[in-house]
């Protein structure tokens, strides 16, 4: 049973870069046969997908975040991270770290995995 | 505003049966599996369908999903009161090529 957690500032800067890490335990990001990837939910609302990656190669990212965003994984420390650069106010929200199934090479089928939450504040 | 709409909140009484609806179109959910999830306050969502219509590992029977066209639909009967939550669907949009996500329902178990 795979088990993830986010880690990373609580407090972030506007205008600045926010970076999360997620911590993999009870398996191997490399053999796994998941996309990891980070989903967002602002105070109050509801889901947002940010994007995800395949250790074997592909990256997918919102249509509204790209060009802000990256997600990285580093196999020999079990982790993966998001980068989102420039953000605002409206970055303010619970991130959670994510392992998601998937089909016909990228087509995410579901979010098998989370991790507890994070939440980023970015004062406005 | 999200792609897939999904009703504010649903209501029913403990025993009774409610169903939520998910509806998109042939680019997401017409194309694509469709995904159910359940958030309580403060906690991460939890995969109760998978593939339209199969339960994740632990997901009691009283929880089911189906498919029509381009609408899903979470049922669930023999409500609890532990059952009041937000329930989201999801899948993926084949020309966004992005994961999404519906607005989520609120679930009242009166």
């Amino acid at each position: 049973q795979l088990q993830l957690r986010e880690s990373g500032p609580g407090l972030g800067k506007a205008s600045e870069t926010l970076s999360l890490t997620c911590t993999v335990s009870g398996g191997s990001i490399r053999s796994s046969t998941y996309y990891w990837g980070w989903i967002r939910q602002p105070p109050g609302k509801g889901l947002e997908w940010i994007g995800s990656v395949f250790v074997g190669g592909g990256a997918y990212y919102s249509p509204s975040l790209r060009g802000r965003v990256t997600i990285s994984v580093d196999t020999s420390q079990n982790q993966f991270s998001l980068k989102l650069n420039s953000v605002t106010a409206a970055d303010t929200a619970v991130y959670y770290c994510a392992g998601l199934d998937f089909w016909n090479g990228n087509h995410i089928r579901s979010v098998d995995y989370w991790g507890q939450g994070t939440l980023v504040t970015v004062p406005s | 505003q999200s792609v897939l709409t999904q009703p504010p909140s649903v209501s029913a009484a403990p025993g009774q049966k409610v169903t939520i609806s998910c509806s998109g179109s042939s680019s997401n959910i017409g194309n694509n599996y469709v995904s159910w999830y359940q958030q309580f306050p403060g906690t991460a969502p939890k995969l109760l369908i998978y593939d339209d219509y199969k339960r994740f590992s632990g997901i009691p029977d009283r929880f089911s999903g189906s498919k029509s066209g381009t609408s899903a639909t979470l049922g669930i009967i023999g409500l609890q009161t532990g059952d009041e939550a937000d329930y989201y669907c999801a899948t993926w949009d084949s020309s966004l090529t992005a994961v999404i996500f519906g607005g989520g329902t609120k679930l009242t178990v009166l």
